[in-house]
Parts: structure tokens; C-alpha cells; sequence
């Protein structure tokens, strides 16, 4: 069956960077572009960007230009987003989401991961 | 970045039918099919009508979708306790050349 794996909850202090880790299995993993979705606290769902796991594409929402930065590493299935230069602001519940052109939308959600950026 | 405009609330008795809506622009609700997502605290959205009208295995045929134009619906007829949640709109967006979401339902079983 279809999982999205997701590494666990950080802490991080504002300045910092971190990634997060989301390991597809129980499907071709090129076959499927993979996007980032945000939930801040109180707020509602947020779409961030999307990679294409077979050729490392990439785009992504105005809003997380140029600190975020999302990768791939086919050699073990798994998708990484990368929080840089992080503000209070980057404190949410992030889940990595799998697209299927077969239902036009998306299909398979990881199990989030929260971040948050305390001093 | 823009977003689907979803009423705050929306809530009914048991037995009782609730409609959402899901307004948007001709470059996305206009122009591709809707997805609606039920989100528990605590847990990861879950898909409830893929592709404006199907619903995936396992959703009850309680809820529906529809759209016209640049808004789409969903409804949920004969509304249960545990349909208390928030409910997502979402669907390409043609200009963004990715996803957007509603401003999100929470919906409440009195």
C-alpha cells in the first residue's frame, strides 16, 4: 500500500535551518510529483511548491521563494524539504502530499511533521 | 499567492443536510476539476471527492460535489456526529502552476 513517511517533530531556534524527510514506498516513486503543504497554527491549509521526483523540478509558491528548497534522493525513495534563515513564522504541521493526474488532485498524504521556531 | 474563498462555519443537526462552497477564478476552479479534503485535529487530511464528483473507496455517499462555473460544493446530506470537522477545498491553479486551497469550513453537529 501507499505510505508517506515523514521524520519527526523539531525544535528549532529563528536563524536556524532544518530538513525534513518524506520516504514514499508502495509505488514508483518517479511516477508521482510529491508537493509540501503547511498548516500554521489557527490557520488553514497552505500549498507550498512541488518537486518532480525523476527530474528534481521544482516550483514553488511565492510566498516560500527563496527559503525553501525542496530535493530528492531517488537512490531511497524519499523527498526532503528545506526550511532556511527560519522565523516564527515557519512554526506549523508540514505534510508532504502525493499527486495523481489519475484523480486530478492529491491522493496520499504523509503524517506531518511539526516544526517550530522558538527562541 | 491566491486562495478559494470558503464560508467560516457551517453546522446542522443530525439528519440534516449542509452545503460548503468553494469559490474561486476562471484560472482555477473555472478551469479544472475540485478536490474536497475532511481535516481531524491531530490527524492528515483525508480525500472526500476527488475530481469535482467521485468519491474515493471507503467515503459514504453522504457526500457529493458539485460546481458551477467558478464555484464549486460540497454536500453532506444526512450529517452524522463524526462529520464534525473542517472541511478543504483545492484545485489546480493554471496561473500559480500548482495547488490552492480553500480558506477551509469547520462544520459543526449541534
Amino acid at each position: 500500500q501507499v505510505q508517506l513517511e515523514q521524520s519527526g517533530a523539531e525544535v528549532k531556534r529563528p536563524g536556524a535551518s532544518l530538513k525534513v524527510s518524506c520516504e514514499a514506498s508502495g509505488y514508483t516513486f518517479s511516477d508521482f510529483y510529491i508537493h509540501w503543504v503547511r498548516q500554521a497554527p489557527g490557520q488553514g491549509l497552505e500549498w507550498m511548491g512541488w518537486i518532480n521526483p525523476k527530474s528534481g523540478g521544482t516550483n514553488y509558491g511565492q510566498k516560500f521563494q527563496g527559503w525553501v528548497t525542496m530535493t530528492r534522493d531517488t537512490s531511497i525513495n524519499t523527498v526532503f524539504l528545506e526550511l532556511s534563515r527560519l522565523t516564527s513564522d515557519a512554526t506549523g504541521v508540514y505534510y508532504c502530499v502525493r499527486e495523481s493526474k489519475a484523480v486530478a488532485g492529491l491522493d496520499y498524504w504523509g503524517q506531518g511533521t511539526l516544526v517550530t521556531v522558538s527562541s | 499567492q491566491s486562495e478559494l474563498t470558503q464560508p467560516p462555519s457551517a453546522s446542522g443537526t443530525p439528519g440534516q443536510r449542509v452545503t460548503i462552497s468553494c469559490s474561486g477564478s476562471t484560472s482555477n476552479v473555472g478551469g479544472n476539476t475540485v478536490n474536497w479534503y475532511q481535516h481531524l485535529p491531530g490527524t492528515a487530511p483525508k480525500a472526500l471527492i476527488w475530481s469535482t464528483h467521485r468519491r474515493p473507496s471507503g467515503v459514504p455517499d453522504r457526500f457529493s460535489g458539485s460546481k458551477s462555473g467558478t464555484s464549486a460544493s460540497l454536500t453532506i446530506s444526512g450529517l452524522q456526529s463524526e462529520d464534525e470537522a473542517d472541511y478543504y477545498c483545492a484545485t489546480w491553479d493554471d496561473s500559480l502552476n500548482g495547488f490552492v486551497f480553500g480558506t477551509g469550513t469547520r462544520v459543526t453537529v449541534l
